[in-house]
């Protein structure tokens, strides 16, 4: 166990709908990241918020939208979603946002457009 | 896109043989960091080996990294069939915190 917990793990939705995946980081980390893994692209770097504050993006949707809170858990808004956005969706926590961090991974949200 | 491409794609052996995987990468580092995954499950962080490393070791893992190849290995020995796994190769860019990785390798370890 990472430490890393992401709701929910599985969910079911159709095209068009709005979602909302949830992480808290392990205890003491500041940094959250969020991860996409699809079957065709691998694992993509979405975005990275570190104590609150937005660190890095990668190749996040503009569909896509993202937060950590004041108590450092973070979500992931997916919206308009396609039968593409289907996918596994991890956060992943450091202590630090620098280089050179182990970054923990959670068991992700299985995420199923239809 | 992929910065780390690993190599072989899927690798099959018998228990007790040692694994060896491949990654190659095209721009500078400060580090890479080397991934497990069991089937639909979450990444398990293995090693980290930074730029001016040339080898780690961690129980039956050991990482090498030649920067002037761009190039790093991973070898496990005495395999069982509780490493069968996909592992992933990360890499951190200079400048970048964030992990590019892999398309991976899938290992199965036959009892």
């Amino acid at each position: 166990d990472s430490g890393v917990t992401q709701t929910p793990k599985h969910l079911i939705t159709a095209t068009g709908q709005r979602v909302t995946l949830r992480c808290s980081p392990r205890s003491g980390d500041l940094s959250v990241y969020w991860y996409q893994q699809s079957l065709d692209q691998g694992l993509q770097f979405l975005i990275q918020y570190y104590n609150g504050e937005e660190r890095a993006k990668g190749n996040i949707l503009e569909r896509f939208s993202a937060q950590q809170f004041p108590d450092l858990h973070s979500e992931l808004n997916l919206s308009s979603l396609e039968l593409g956005d289907s996918a596994l969706y991890f956060c992943a926590s450091s202590v630090g946002g620098g280089a050179g961090n182990t970054i923990y991974f959670g068991e992700g949200s299985w995420l199923t457009v239809v | 896109s992929q910065q780390g491409e690993e190599d072989p794609q899927a690798l099959s052996i018998q228990e007790g043989e040692n694994a060896t995987m491949n990654c190659s990468y095209k721009t500078s580092i400060n580090n890479l960091q080397w991934y497990r995954q069991n089937s639909g499950r979450g990444l398990v962080h293995l090693i980290l080996i930074r730029s001016n490393e040339r080898e780690k070791h961690s129980g039956r893992l050991r990482v090498t990294l030649d920067t002037s190849k761009k190039s790093s290995s991973l070898l496990i020995t005495a395999s069982r069939a509780a490493d069968t796994a996909s592992y992933f190769c990360a890499t951190e860019g200079a400048g970048s915190y964030q992990l590019t990785f892999g398309k991976g390798t899938k290992l199965s370890v036959i009892p």
